[in-house]
């Protein structure tokens, strides 16, 4: 599987927009790029994916580099109930690319 | 809809004894899965199914047994409790076919084990 990079935490101010970036140098032409996140003693949420073009979604928006070796979940304003740990996940299409692989994630912090 | 159910949410076990994790779906998912997560860690993959009968082990499976008799049910079983088994059990389920790229994966909320 692509591996993804993330930095360990990041940290925001509620109601300021965030930025989590991903890297994924070695992604494959038909890998999604998905983000999970996960709120505190709450399993996985699904957040978004996307191929080739940016996404909206009423999460987040996700933002992929032309070249898709990186791309950016973006949280338009911040609020604690985002306070997550988001996972960025590159997922095949069809045969036995159905599992999901979980790296450590960023651990976001959303000051008050 | 309930989604992905699991029992219990927490557990304390003494080594040796054993237990059967519960997780049942009713979103009719063909593909189950089995995650445990350590913590400050990701979730690791234990066993999958992607279909009643059909089963196959994870990256960490060693300890750990599953059944898929029902396309909804997909317990796991701990044999023999050990101390390293200690962690936050995670079911999930997926669905088989995708026109967006977007399998539809929905987590459980978890059951938290303590072995002691």
């Amino acid at each position: 599987d692509a591996k993804t990079t993330q930095p360990n935490s990041m940290e925001s101010n509620e109601e300021e927009p965030v930025h989590l970036p991903c890297n994924h140098s070695t992604i494959s032409g038909t890998d999604y790029i998905h983000w999970y996140r996960q709120l505190p003693s709450q399993g996985p949420e699904y957040v978004i994916h996307g191929l080739t073009s940016n996404v909206n979604n009423r999460m987040a928006s996700l933002a992929i580099a032309e070249d898709r070796k990186s791309s950016t979940l973006i949280l338009h304003r911040a609020t604690l109930r985002d306070a997550a740990v988001y996972y960025c996940i590159l997922r095949g299409s069809g045969g036995s690319n159905y599992k999901l692989t979980f790296g450590k994630g960023t651990l976001l912090t959303v000051n008050p | 809809n309930a989604g992905v159910t699991q029992t219990p949410k927490f557990r304390i076990l003494k080594i040796g004894q054993s237990m059967t994790l519960q997780c049942t779906q009713d979103m009719n998912h063909n593909y189950m899965y089995w995650y445990r997560q350590d913590p400050g860690m990701g979730l690791k993959l234990i066993y999958y199914s992607v279909g009643a009968g059909i089963t196959d082990k994870g990256e960490v499976p060693n300890g750990y047994n599953v059944s898929r008799s029902t396309t909804e049910d997909f317990p796991l079983r701990l044999e023999l409790a050990a101390p390293s088994q200690t962690s936050v059990y995670f079911c999930a389920s997926s669905s088989q076919v995708t026109i967006t790229g977007n399998y539809g994966y929905t987590f459980g909320s978890g059951t938290r084990l303590t072995v002691v």
